[in-house]
């Protein structure tokens, strides 16, 4: 099985900061790798897919990058709205695994 | 506009069964894989199962492999999961999300608002 790895666990970050979270594949998945935001009681929302395509309706200030075993989403200019806590996952084969999250908190 | 409903969450015993459907509408269900991901309280994200759009093909965590059974009947545009020989850790947040197309492994483009399962004698 394939195991994903973000880091940092959580960060502290101000409104209009530019914020960068990694996620690491313990082995390589090409470019099948997805983003997901998810805030407090409710249901993930797809960002970005494979690797670098933005979901429609997705704000142009998150991008994704990387490809093999290292990826990172981007937050160009934190807005109030983006705080929230987010997961990697690969869809290179089964299972779909994701990673632990990543909790992005105001500072 | 797409929509996932799911249902069934409930509290349970030890070595019960539950069953959870997701009502699918806003979109050709039969054209598009499937798939279950839940959410223990206060945890992240972990896939259970997906299925292909017509449901010949299935696959399943290594947690859950033997006790859940994923299925769909397209015709009622319901997905559903059996889960048989329930335990404490499968208590969870269980979504409901719909892959971009037909093809598996997939990413999940719309999920559901999510049924909690509790598993506790």
């Amino acid at each position: 099985d394939i195991q994903m790895t973000q880091s940092p666990s959580s960060l502290s970050a101000s409104i209009g900061d530019r914020v960068t979270i990694s996620c690491r594949a313990s082995q390589s998945i090409s470019r099948y790798l997805n983003w997901y935001q998810q805030k407090p009681g409710k249901a993930p929302k797809l960002l970005i897919y494979a690797a670098s395509s933005l979901q429609s309706g997705v704000p142009s200030r998150f991008s994704g990058s990387g490809s093999g075993t290292d990826f990172t989403l981007t937050i160009s200019s934190l807005q109030p709205e983006d705080f929230a806590t987010y997961y990697c996952q690969q869809s290179y084969n089964t299972p779909c695994s994701f990673g632990q999250g990543t909790k992005l908190e105001i500072k | 506009e797409v929509q996932l409903l799911e249902s069934g969450g409930d509290l349970a015993q030890p070595g019960g069964s539950l069953r959870l459907s997701c009502a699918a509408s806003g979109f050709t269900f039969s054209s598009y894989a499937m798939n279950w991901v839940r959410q223990a309280p206060g945890k992240g994200l972990e896939w259970v199962s997906g299925i292909s759009e017509s449901g010949g093909r299935t696959h399943y965590a290594d947690s859950v492999k033997g006790r859940f059974t994923i299925s769909r009947d397209n015709s009622k545009n319901t997905l559903y999961l059996q889960m048989n020989s329930l335990r404490a850790e499968d208590t969870a947040v269980y979504y409901c999300a719909k892959s971009p197309s037909g093809s598996y492994p997939n990413w999940s483009d719309y999920w559901g608002q999510g049924t909690l399962v509790t598993v506790s004698s």
